[in-house]
């Protein structure tokens, strides 16, 4: 199995240009999630999904959007690049929480995308 | 989400040595998960954590869970430089959603 396969690996924009980040799942999860993270810092959660054709604004959404229209993808799209979204995201994905007593599911992830915006 | 500080931010080890690294809350978590990121690498699961005063053992690792579910640990016995990477704690939300610590970046010496 595959896991969770991002394309591109790399990518570097000028600002104001547009782009998508593509998610791929082969596990055959329902939750999807979109991060950022930047150099020497913890992950920040931009948007996430909890199942295909759904989604939700995470810590830091603006400047982002997402599509789920797939189960096994998740897209997450710059509309107008900035220097500031400069960073390596990652996708995860998890299966769902179903037991009681407030047990969660591992996340797993993807190698990330480094993206450099001039 | 549920915030938590992590520390020390950087740990310096000699190979050999042992270690812990502290994620504390100011809020009481549900459960808490730990992750750890090779460099340049991505965040690879490592444990979970749900019960009060929960601890669990992974070879050299041994994670701790709070009497008051507000802070968490990871003691690292005998450092290896196979152990070199960043350590984060993420306490879970709702939808499975995870709120990660700035992380403990651990580097080895030989």
């Amino acid at each position: 199995n595959a896991g969770v396969t991002q394309t591109p690996k790399f990518r570097v924009l000028k600002t104001g240009q547009s782009m998508t980040l593509l998610c791929a799942q082969d596990m055959n999860h329902e939750y999807m999630y979109w991060y950022r993270q930047d150099p020497g810092m913890g992950l920040r959660l931009i948007h996430y999904s909890v199942g295909e054709g759904t989604t939700a604004k995470g810590e830091v959404p603006d400047g982002y959007n997402v599509s789920r229209l797939k189960k096994q993808n998740f897209l997450l799209g710059l509309e107008s690049a900035a220097p500031s979204q400069t960073s390596v995201y990652f996708c995860a994905s998890s299966s769902i929480s179903t037991s009681l007593g407030g047990k969660g599911q591992p996340q797993h992830f993807g190698d990330g995308t480094r993206l450099s915006i001039l | 989400g549920q915030q938590v500080m992590q520390i020390p931010q950087y740990q310096h080890v000699q190979e050999g040595e042992d270690f812990t690294t502290y994620c504390n809350s100011s809020t009481t978590l549900s459960n808490i998960q730990w992750y750890k990121q090779r460099p340049g690498g991505h965040p690879v699961f490592l444990i979970q954590l749900v019960k009060s005063g929960e601890v669990k053992k992974q070879k050299r690792l041994t994670f701790q869970f709070g009497e008051a579910k507000k802070n968490s640990s990871l003691h690292i016995t005998a450092t290896q430089t196979t152990d070199v990477g960043t350590y984060f704690c993420a306490p879970r939300a709702a939808g499975n959603k995870l709120t990660f610590g700035g992380g403990t970046r651990v580097l080895v010496k030989p």
